[in-house]
């Protein structure tokens, strides 16, 4: 346990249907980050936020997801009308960023998501 | 093209024996490389995090190399074990603190 919490860790939901999920960071940590993986590929970046500040979004992040860190502790990923495409593992890290490289990141164990 | 490529795709070993883990990347400039151990659905954990500066840095049987002239890293496993099977991804973190990931080397190890 990395001390990065996701949930829920598996989601089936029919195409069309709204998901959320949420993630909660280690609490120090300042930074934290969302990526989607699917199987057999390295995860992709989706977006990062800086406390509550959301600094990147990937293209891969269509205006169907949203994520917020309203307090700058835990985050929430939202996508609307599920596609089937969307069926991956979606993953949350965080970081606590002291302007040095090498911090480590930590990950939580994913949200699972199947859209039927 | 990714710019992070891992090589071979897959690899299967007898338990005791040594590999090698290749990873070349494109990043640039970066921050630092990492080597994750991802077991098959969970979240990646950190090996290994080298800055540009350093060459070489050891975590138990894991032993990470770094040459940043020629943009390659390696992974090296020392006497694996059944435990060792995973999927191992090389990570490469620009100047923009962004995370660009390889697809990662399947790795089985075998009794």
């Amino acid at each position: 346990d990395t001390g990065v919490s996701q949930n829920p860790r598996h989601k089936i939901t029919k195409r069309g249907q709204n998901v959320t999920f949420r993630c909660d960071p280690i609490s120090e940590h300042n930074r934290l980050y969302w990526y989607r993986q699917t199987l057999g590929q390295g995860p992709e970046f989706l977006t990062y936020f800086q406390n509550e500040a959301q600094l990147e979004k990937s293209r891969l992040l269509s205006d169907r997801f949203s994520a917020e860190r309203p307090k700058g502790s835990f985050s929430t990923l939202e996508i609307q009308r599920t596609e089937q495409g969307d069926s991956a593992m979606y993953l949350c890290a965080s970081s606590l960023s002291t302007g040095l490289s090498g911090n480590t990141i930590y990950f939580g164990e994913g949200s699972w998501l199947t859209v039927v | 093209k990714n710019q992070v490529e891992q090589s071979p795709q897959s690899l299967i070993i007898l338990e005791g024996k040594n590999c090698t883990l290749q990873c070349n990347y494109t990043v640039s400039p970066f921050s630092n490389l990492r080597w994750y151990k991802q077991d098959t659905g969970r979240g990646p954990v950190s090996l290994t995090i080298m800055t540009f500066s350093e060459n070489t840095k050891s975590n138990g049987r894991y032993t990470a190399t770094l040459d940043a002239d020629t943009k390659q890293s390696s992974l090296h496993i020392t006497a694996s074990q059944l435990s060792d099977s995973a999927s191992y991804i090389c990570v490469v973190i620009d100047h923009g603190n962004k995370l660009v990931f390889g697809a990662g080397t399947i790795l089985r190890v075998k009794s």
